[in-house]
């Protein structure tokens, strides 16, 4: 069973630089979440696509923030001009929503720390 | 923005205890969901349970819903020491389809 995976695993970097992240959902999962999670947090939702389209974004993903899911099948979050307060790891998911009633699969998300 | 406020937020039980832990929210909602996790790890879906649901059952664990008090809660029967992990309740509002997460609940099982 190929579950969502996401590359890479942690990034460190230095404040200011840009940074892209990928995500690869369930092959026939339609739809795809990117969150937030900060240490002792729950996970906080960002946006989501149905298929390529980008349906939602939350207040927390500003314009230095940009998500794309150019095919509807893996998805990219870019980080333009990183600050600390970026540092968190980034968590992808994956659902096939017919009804609005499915779970989410989530990937192992990538660690980010800026320097 | 948090949804869910779980009680307790850290628990330590013996191996063979039940451990539960409770939910709270603000919101109507469409479902609310459990989920777990280890450390530095993603988060693995455990149990769903709609709003005109009360009470669910799968393997040890046992979920209820009271939609009048905006509460649940998650029973963890005859727990393993492979249960240590943070457990999160997660609703979806009515309308929408974001997961909205508590702060989670730390469950130490000691062997």
């Amino acid at each position: 069973d190929t579950g969502v995976s996401q590359d890479p695993r942690h990034k460190i970097t230095k404040r200011g630089q840009n940074v892209t992240f990928r995500c690869d959902p369930i092959s026939e999962h339609n739809r795809l979440y990117w969150y937030r999670q900060t240490l002792g947090q729950g996970p906080e939702f960002l946006t989501y696509f149905q298929n390529e389209a980008q349906l939602e974004k939350s207040r927390l993903l500003s314009d230095r923030f940009s998500a794309e899911r150019p095919k509807g099948s893996f998805s990219t979050l870019e980080i333009q001009r990183t600050e600390q307060g970026d540092s968190a790891m980034y968590l992808c998911a994956s659902s096939l929503d017919r009804e609005g009633n499915q779970p989410q699969h989530f990937g192992d998300g990538t660690r980010l720390s800026i320097l | 923005s948090q949804q869910g406020e779980e009680d307790p937020q850290a628990l330590s039980i013996q191996e063979g205890e039940n451990a539960t832990m409770n939910c709270s929210y603000k919101t109507s909602i469409n479902n609310l969901q459990w989920y777990r996790q280890n450390s530095g790890r993603g988060l693995v879906h455990l149990i769903l349970i709609r709003s005109n649901e009360r009470e669910k059952h799968s393997g040890r664990l046992r979920v209820t819903l009271d939609t009048s008090k905006k509460s649940s809660s998650l029973l963890i029967t005859a727990s393993r020491a492979a249960d240590t992990a943070s457990y999160f309740c997660a609703t979806v509002d009515t309308g929408n389809n974001r997961l909205a997460f508590g702060k989670g609940n730390q469950v130490v099982v000691i062997p």
